[in-house]
């Protein structure tokens, strides 16, 4: 099975900052990597599919890059609707997996 | 509206069953991928089970093999999981969610773009 690892597992950032959270595969899992937002109490939303494709609707301050096994999630400039929890996962194999989260907080 | 409902979770006793189950709505459940996925109180999201459009090809964790079971009624668009066996560990808040997909070829990209608001199961004695 493939092992997704995020890091770090929290963040403390201001309004304003540029934030980067990593996750890396196991394995090459080639571009098979999507990112996911959730609020507290709150079912998760796509943010980006295939390691950097936006989706429809989410603000140009989110983008994603890496291929292989080391991707990269950043916010370009936090803004206060931005503080959730972070999850990438991989459909490379049809075993999918999540890693661990980050939660962004407010410092 | 493109919906998904989850119902029929609730509260049982380690070994007990329960079947979950998923409405579709907006959309046509037949030429989609579905998925489980459930997070326990306090804990990050876990990926459960998968099923393709006509149900012939089915994925689960390691953990919930031989314990549950994913299934699908397209014609009344609905997605099912049969839960046996629960353990305590198994307590969670368990989301369906639809697989789109974009790419052409044998490998497409997958990825989960609408979710339901999910269902809470409690296993404790």
């Amino acid at each position: 099975d493939i092992q997704m690892t995020q890091s770090p597992s929290s963040l403390s950032a201001s309004v304003g900052d540029r934030v980067t959270i990593t996750c890396r595969a196991s394995q090459s899992i080639g571009s098979y990597l999507n990112w996911y937002q959730q609020k507290p109490g709150k079912a998760p939303k796509i943010l980006i599919s295939v390691a950097s494709m936006l989706q429809s609707g989410v603000p140009s301050r989110f983008s994603g890059s890496g291929s292989g096994t080391d991707f990269t999630l950043t916010i370009s400039s936090l803004q206060p609707e931005d503080f959730a929890t972070y999850y990438c996962q991989q459909s490379y194999s049809n075993f999918r997996s999540f890693g661990q989260g980050t939660k962004l907080e407010i410092k | 509206e493109v919906q998904l409902v989850e119902s029929g979770g609730g509260s049982v006793q380690p070994g007990g069953s329960l079947r979950l189950s998923c409405e579709a709505s907006g959309f046509t459940l037949s030429n989609y991928w579905m998925t489980w996925v459930r997070q326990a109180p306090g804990k990050g999201l876990e990926w459960v089970a998968d099923i393709k459009e006509d149900g012939t090809e089915r994925y689960c964790v390691d953990s919930v093999k031989g314990r549950f079971i994913i299934s699908r009624d397209n014609a009344k668009n609905s997605l099912f999981l049969q839960m046996n066996g629960l353990r305590v560990e198994d307590t969670a808040v368990y989301f369906c969610a639809r697989d789109d997909y974009t790419g052409t070829g044998a490998r497409p990209y997958y990825y989960m773009d609408v979710w339901g608001k999910g269902t809470t199961v409690t296993v404790s004695s």
